[in-house]
């Protein structure tokens, strides 16, 4: 079974510095797909990034940027240039490119200091 | 940007009444999706829908839950007979392609009381 996990389920970051939030997942699969999403107090739920498991280069979407390590199942997400609007809970999720059912991990909240 | 809408935001109901949650994809959209989120967990997949069939659905879509697409524009989410655990935010989404960028709506809480 596909499992996702996050290690931390807070962080906290300065304005204006970076933050890495963990992920790792489990599977026997080697075609699938990858996933940060954000939800904002709010509670909608936003792409951040997404990762082909085929591809080698790393995703990148402006200040945010991972850091896919495919053997040792680790999908980071780096968030550059921390801002207010940036805190939320950032979920990790993972597809298998036969399968719509999408996984996500537990979440880890971010705080973002002023 | 398209939106992804769902109403209502809030359902309250009593358990054992049926409940129906509505959605309206983006419209270009051909797949669709329910997740649901109980207050600090996960988010956990329930169905997806494609072709107007259920293309795959998770251990929590048990005989009380049901998807249907009537008429090309909504795709509404039914439970039959809830349950305290039902008490959720349930949210709906959709994308072009299979593994592509899915898009949520801003969900729908429901309590049941």
């Amino acid at each position: 079974a596909q499992t996702v996990t996050q290690s931390q389920p807070e962080m906290s970051v300065q304005e204006a510095e970076t933050v890495t939030l963990s992920c790792t997942y489990d599977t026997s699969e080697s075609d699938y797909y990858l996933f940060w999403y954000k939800q904002p107090p709010s509670r909608q739920m936003i792409l951040v990034i997404r990762q082909e498991a085929y591809k080698q280069q790393n995703a990148t979407e402006n200040r945010f940027s991972v850091n896919f390590q495919k053997a040792a199942k680790s999908f980071s997400l780096k968030i550059s240039d921390s801002q207010l609007g940036d805190a939320a809970m950032y979920f990790c999720a993972y597809c298998w490119y036969n399968n719509n059912d999408m996984r996500f991990g537990a979440g880890t909240r971010l705080t973002v200091k002023p | 940007e398209p939106e992804v809408t769902q109403t209502p935001s809030h359902q309250v109901t009593q358990m054992g009444q049926e409940v129906i949650l509505r959605c309206v994809p983006i419209s270009n959209h051909l797949y669709f999706y329910w997740y649901r989120q109980i207050l600090g967990q996960k988010v956990e997949f329930l169905v997806s829908f494609y072709n107007n069939e259920i293309s795959e659905k998770s251990e929590i879509f048990d005989d009380q839950f049901s998807v249907e697409r009537p008429d090309g524009s909504n795709f509404t989410l039914k439970i039959r007979s809830t349950k305290l655990e039902d008490s959720a935010m349930y949210f709906c989404a959709s994308s072009e392609g299979p593994f592509e960028k899915l898009f949520f709506g801003s969900g729908t809480q429901l309590s049941v009381l």
